[in-house]
């Protein structure tokens, strides 16, 4: 069974910085692409990146183009995303998400919050 | 890149169909396969139920299905149940920026 755990959301200050994580288990991680999702409270929701299995390719939403880094641990079958310049638009719940059946969202995980807020 | 149009709401009675439409350009829908459907309860994450535009995963009830023509993409719900009360959000590949665009959501109620 797949299961994505995140982890790393908080309260952080309009500027601020703030690393989320997000554990895999249950199937080859190293093999398929995995993305950030995101949701602002009572919004709907936004795909903001996403990764090649071997981290060489990456993508970006133009919203958070060169403040968001997305990076992997295959080792540690764990996916990263190093969120730089936060805004007050960046408040919401981080999703990651598989990529398992190629471009699609086929399992997500429980989200993270994250508050960007003086 | 703009969202996906949807209704924000739609409503129907137990065992009744809806069908919940997604527009998009030709840019995005108009011009990929990749489109697919998502289900989210409150307070929960989405869930996976229509992909490549009509294809349901493993599990996902046939009830529902999915089709497109143009630039629009449709979720039709058959034999509506009270447990189909949900968000359901369309996304698309957009294939020339290489990113993907979500619809606005579409909130059904039975």
């Amino acid at each position: 069974e797949v299961q994505l755990v995140e982890s790393g959301g908080g309260l952080v200050q309009p500027g601020g910085s703030l690393r989320l994580s997000c554990a895999a288990s249950g199937f080859t991680f190293s093999y398929y692409w995995m993305h950030w999702v995101r949701q602002a409270p009572g919004e709907g929701l936004e795909w903001v990146s996403r990764i090649r299995y071997d981290g060489g390719t990456t993508r970006y939403a133009h919203s958070v183009k060169g403040r968001f880094t997305i990076s992997r641990d295959n080792a540690k079958n764990t996916l990263y995303l190093q969120m730089d310049s936060l805004r007050a638009e960046d408040t919401a719940i981080y999703y990651c998400a598989t990529d398992l059946d190629w471009l699609l969202f086929d399992n997500w995980g429980q989200g993270t919050l994250v508050t960007v807020s003086s | 890149q703009s969202a996906l149009t949807q209704p924000a709401s739609v409503s129907g009675s137990l065992g009744q169909s809806i069908t919940i439409s997604c527009t998009g350009t030709s840019s995005d829908v108009g011009s990929t396969s990749h489109v697919s459907w998502y289900q989210q309860y409150p307070g929960k994450a989405p869930k996976l139920m229509i992909y490549e535009g009509s294809r349901r995963p493993s599990g996902v009830s046939d009830r529902f299905s999915g089709s497109k023509s143009g630039n629009t993409a449709s979720l039709t719900i058959s034999g509506l149940q009270a447990e189909d009360e949900a968000d359901y959000y369309c996304c698309s590949y957009v294939t020339l920026s290489i990113l993907f665009v979500f619809g606005s959501g579409t909130k059904v109620t039975v």
